[in-house]
């Protein structure tokens, strides 16, 4: 079955960087979108980032947006979330999410366990 | 955004007995484009039904989706021991602006 699992997570001072891996298994990962989703302690779940099968698009929600960066190895079969000027709320575990189609759309059909994110002094 | 409000927050059953669980939007989701996701704590979530009512691959029938514009529900007809664990939903109309329901806990009476 699909496998993802994502890395990287830790504490981190508010105002530092972390960067997110994902290694992606068992399916040709160069044909999907894949994006990033997280929750936050005691919240609802929240889209973060998107990018395309070939990396030529890429989304991010608003609340990240010039603070985040996705990119994506395909060679390698890896995606990456570099998260820079950490805030306390982008406190959360985040997710890797494979979507059914090369354009990120649609619902999220294969996700991993999370890696969690905690921005503290 | 469309807002996906889910209720109730605690449903409390016991195995064998029906579940109902509802989703519900701030305006109509187009094309019916809403999932339902199954989350067990320390597991991955797992999709369970996307289109409002197609079951993803692998899921048995007890999991059913239903629905239109801005009324959805999932029902599990009879609820076996490991159906119980939290269950979103999540509207995909307006991608890449996804949003989530809070979440469901179906628990054990």
């Amino acid at each position: 079955e699909v496998q993802l699992v994502e890395s990287g997570g830790g504490l981190v001072q508010p105002g530092g960087s972390l960067r997110l891996s994902c290694s992606a298994s068992r399916f040709t990962f160069s044909n999907y979108a894949i994006h990033w989703v997280r929750q936050a302690p005691g919240k609802g779940l929240e889209f973060v980032s998107a990018i395309s099968s070939n990396g030529g698009s890429t989304y991010y929600a608003d609340s990240v947006k010039g603070r985040f960066t996705i990119s994506r190895d395909n060679s390698k079969n890896t995606l990456y979330l570099e998260m820079s000027s950490l805030r306390p709320e982008d406190t959360a575990v985040y997710y890797c999410v494979k979507g059914p189609f090369s354009i990120a759309a649609r619902y999220f059909d294969y996700w991993g366990q999370g890696t969690l994110v905690t921005v503290s002094s | 955004e469309i807002v996906l409000t889910q209720s109730p927050g605690t449903l409390s059953l016991s195995p064998g007995e029906r579940a109902t669980l509802s989703c519900r939007a701030s305006q109509s989701v187009s094309s019916s484009y809403l999932a339902w996701y199954q989350h067990k704590p320390g597991q991955a979530p797992r999709l369970l039904i996307y289109g409002a009512s197609s079951r993803a691959t692998g899921i048995p029938d007890r999991f059913s989706g239903s629905g239109s514009g801005t009324d959805f529900t999932l029902t599990i007809s009879r609820l076996e021991p490991e159906d119980f664990a939290v269950y979103f939903c999540q509207q995909y109309a307006t991608s890449p602006t996804w949003t989530f329901g809070q979440g469901t806990k179906v628990g054990i009476k």
